[in-house]
């Protein structure tokens, strides 16, 4: 089975308020981490990525943690906009050899205004 | 305008026929990637290219076929041993040089077929 996954297929959020999107992984040796954003109908766009000597990585409005003990990924987006309603993607590189990316199943972030 | 081209946007096909889904990329990039994607699922790899002339079967590689015979294109046949064709795919390209591990994705293709 996949070793990235989402702990909730669906957020919905207010406008404005920060949004948390989490990830769980089940590989140790993965060394890098990628956050994609899909809007409907369209290919996957780059929003950050991490890899796994870092513990936290910011970008404009949005951060990636990452906490390796629990092997647990987030992303957290600051005031959220309807721009932002999207599926999301975690994504895993398992092994530094090898260049291939595993990605989790998607978050649904529905933006109420 | 540098970016990844995928066409036509919408495919529609009968079943038993192949089709081949284009991809081209101006990006320079070495390594090309080709992803399935379902309603409600994540992508799952299909093929992928490190370098020219050389392709690697990704996690469902059944009734695909794929070519490399230019850095800038790398073309996905979907034959009609594919049990089920009916799915968004996606072609991505990376740099491949370094220790750069992010995928450039174009905006796909969707194939029905009926």
């Amino acid at each position: 089975g996949e070793s990235v996954g989402l702990h909730l297929p669906t957020l919905s959020v207010q406008e404005g308020d920060n949004s948390i999107i989490n990830c769980a992984y089940s590989n140790s040796a993965s060394d890098y981490f990628i956050w994609y954003k899909q809007e409907s109908g369209k290919g996957p766009q780059f929003i950050i990525d991490i890899r796994s000597n870092m513990d936290k990585r910011q970008g404009q409005r949005v951060t990636v943690l990452l906490n390796k003990t629990v092997k647990h990924l987030s992303l957290q987006i600051a005031a959220t906009q309807p721009g932002d309603s999207a599926v999301y993607f975690c994504a895993e590189n398992r092994s530094s050899n090898d260049y291939k990316l595993s990605f989790g199943a998607g978050t649904t972030v529905t933006v109420r205004a | 305008d540098g970016g990844i081209t995928q066409s036509p946007k919408y495919l529609f096909r009968k079943e038993g026929q192949n089709v081949t889904l284009s991809c081209e990329q101006n990006l320079n990039h070495d390594a090309m990637y080709w992803y399935r994607q379902d309603p409600g699922q994540g992508l799952r790899l299909i093929y992928y290219s490190q370098i020219v002339n050389d392709f690697q079967k990704g996690d469902i590689a059944e009734g695909y076929s794929v070519s490399r015979e230019k850095k800038e294109s790398f073309p996905l046949t979907v034959t009609s041993a594919q049990k089920n064709p009916t799915a968004f795919y996606l072609c991505a390209s990376r740099v491949g040089q370094g220790d750069s591990y992010e995928q450039y994705f174009g905006p796909g293709t969707r194939l029905t077929v009926t």
